[in-house]
C-alpha cells in the first residue's frame, strides 16, 4: 500500500487564488514528520513546510500552511495568493522516526504538477 | 538553510563504465546521508541510507553491488554507479541530515548512459 497519496496529478489555478494540494498518508508509527517540497523544472528540491505528528498547531511558513488532520491522516498544503512563480511539481513526503532517535529517509508521494495561470 | 552540493550536476557516460557522484554538506556535519533516484515525471525513490563510518543500508530492490555508497566523512558521501547501462539513466539526488528532523537536499545529478 502507498504510504503517501497525492490524488491530484495536475492542477490549473488562476493567479492570486488560493490553492490546496491534497496529501494523505499511512503509517502505524506514533512519531513521524510530514514535509512538503517544491520542485521546479531545474530539479532542485525546495523545502516548504514541516509538520510533526505531535505538533498540535498547523504549521505555517509565509504563504504556505499545512492543514494537518491527524485522525484523517491528511496533510494538505495550502498556498495563499498564488503567484506565477509557484508553478512547479509539489511533493508531499513522510519521515518515520524510530524509538532509538534515528529517522528513515523520506517517502514521497507521486506529486502534483501545479500550473498558475495569469 | 544548510547547503548541500552535488558534483557533477550532469554526466554522460558510455555503457559499461562507472560513474561517481559526490554529495557534500558544506556548512554542517551530516551524520546521515540519503540517496534518491528520480525517473522523468516520477517521484523520488529512496535508494539507500548511509551513516558516517558504517555500511550503507539499501532499500529493497536496489543492488548494492551496482550502486556503491561510501560515507567516509561527516561532510562527504559518494555514490558510484558501476558498469552503468542505459536503464541507469536518471536524476540522482542526495540529502544530508544532522538530526531527526532536518534534511537538506543537494541540487541533483542528471546521469545519461549512452
Amino acid at each position: 500500500a502507498q504510504k503517501i497519496t497525492q490524488t491530484q496529478p495536475g492542477m490549473f489555478v488562476q493567479e492570486k487564488e488560493a490553492v490546496t494540494l491534497d496529501c494523505t498518508y499511512d503509517t502505524s508509527d506514533q512519531s513521524y514528520g510530514l514535509f512538503w517540497y517544491k520542485q521546479p523544472s531545474s530539479g532542485e528540491m525546495i523545502f516548504l513546510i514541516y509538520q510533526g505528528s505531535y505538533d498540535e498547531q498547523n504549521a505555517t511558513e509565509g504563504r504556505y500552511s499545512l492543514n494537518f488532520q491527524k485522525a484523517r491522516k491528511s496533510a494538505n498544503l495550502v498556498i495563499s495568493a498564488s503567484q506565477l512563480g509557484d508553478s512547479a511539481m509539489y511533493f508531499c513526503a513522510m519521515r518515520e522516526y524510530d524509538s532509538g532517535g534515528g529517522a528513515d529517509g523520506l517517502t514521497f508521494g507521486k506529486g502534483t504538477h501545479l500550473i498558475i495561470q495569469p | 538553510g544548510a547547503v548541500v552540493s552535488q558534483h557533477p550536476s550532469r554526466v554522460i557516460c558510455k555503457s559499461g563504465t562507472s560513474v561517481k557522484i559526490e554529495c557534500r554538506s558544506l556548512d554542517f556535519q551530516a551524520t546521515t546521508m540519503f540517496w534518491y533516484r528520480q525517473f522523468p515525471k516520477k517521484s523520488l525513490m529512496l535508494m539507500a541510507t548511509s551513516n558516517e563510518g558504517s555500511k550503507a543500508t539499501y532499500e529493497q530492490g536496489v543492488e548494492k553491488d551496482k550502486f556503491l555508497i561510501n560515507h567516509a566523512s561527516l561532510t562527504l558521501s559518494t555514490l558510484t554507479v558501476t558498469s552503468a547501462h542505459p536503464e541507469d539513466s536518471s536524476f540522482y539526488i542526495c540529502s544530508a541530515s544532522s538530526g531527526a528532523y532536518e534534511q537538506y537536499f543537494g541540487p541533483g545529478t542528471r546521469l545519461t548512459v549512452t
